[in-house]
């Protein structure tokens, strides 16, 4: 089973709302990052935040890590209609840091 | 900066035939790594190659096998293609925790 579980799986919000995402892993992990995808294509590195971190912000987004629930949430803020994507978190852990994608939440945003 | 790149763009293959995939890293990455991302689920884990060993493999079959070459590029070979095969195929190189992701290969087969 995957070790990111993402949810919801699809989202579609309009234009200015805030979007959340969460993902849910079941092993320790050294760093959990969250990255987009456009239309099938390359991903996109977001953002990354340690174990030993709780919150980070970068522009618009917001994550948050809860390594008692193993859970973490991106959020959007002021959603424009270029934010449509698919976002994954992935998480990294072991001493090979091996690194591991969640099933990712599929974001549309209505102008 | 040049990034991730990968060839060809598409594939299309018939079952049984073998397909080869390539990747060039960044410049200066040692690592790469390759994903299979089918139609509409997440990303896969396949391999990762560092410093020209295989370091770490995904739960596929043997059928699917690469190597890292001296400059760090790497291949993607898949034999006896089968239909479920047919997937988007993602080769990233990293920098210390962040990995740089290609455009990715299509590959469908027949």
């Amino acid at each position: 089973s995957q070790q990111g579980e993402e949810d919801p799986q699809a989202l579609s919000i309009q234009e200015g709302e805030n979007a959340t995402m969460n993902c849910s892993y079941k092993t320790s992990i050294n760093n959990l990052q969250w990255y987009r995808q456009n239309s099938g294509r390359g991903l996109v590195h977001l953002i990354l935040i340690r174990s030993n971190e709780r919150e980070k912000h970068s522009g618009r987004l917001r994550v948050t890590l809860d390594t008692s629930k193993k859970s973490s949430s991106l959020l959007i803020t002021a959603s424009r209609a270029a934010d449509t994507a698919s976002y994954f978190c992935a998480t990294v852990s072991g001493g090979y840091q091996k690194v591991t994608f969640g099933t990712g939440t599929k974001l549309q945003v209505i102008p | 900066e040049a990034g991730v790149t990968q060839s060809p763009t598409h594939l299309i293959k018939t079952r049984g035939q073998q397909a080869t995939l390539r990747c060039s890293p960044i410049s200066g990455h040692t690592s790469v790594y390759w994903y299979q991302q089918a139609l509409g689920l997440g990303l896969q884990f396949l391999l990762w190659y560092d410093e020209g060993e295989e370091r770490n493999r995904g739960n596929f079959p043997p059928r699917f096998s690469g190597r890292q070459f001296p400059n760090y590029s790497s291949e993607l070979n898949v034999n006896a293609l089968e239909l479920e095969d047919s997937a988007l195929y993602l080769c990233a190189s990293s920098s210390l925790n962040e990995q740089f992701f290609g455009p990715g290969t299509r590959l469908t087969v027949l």
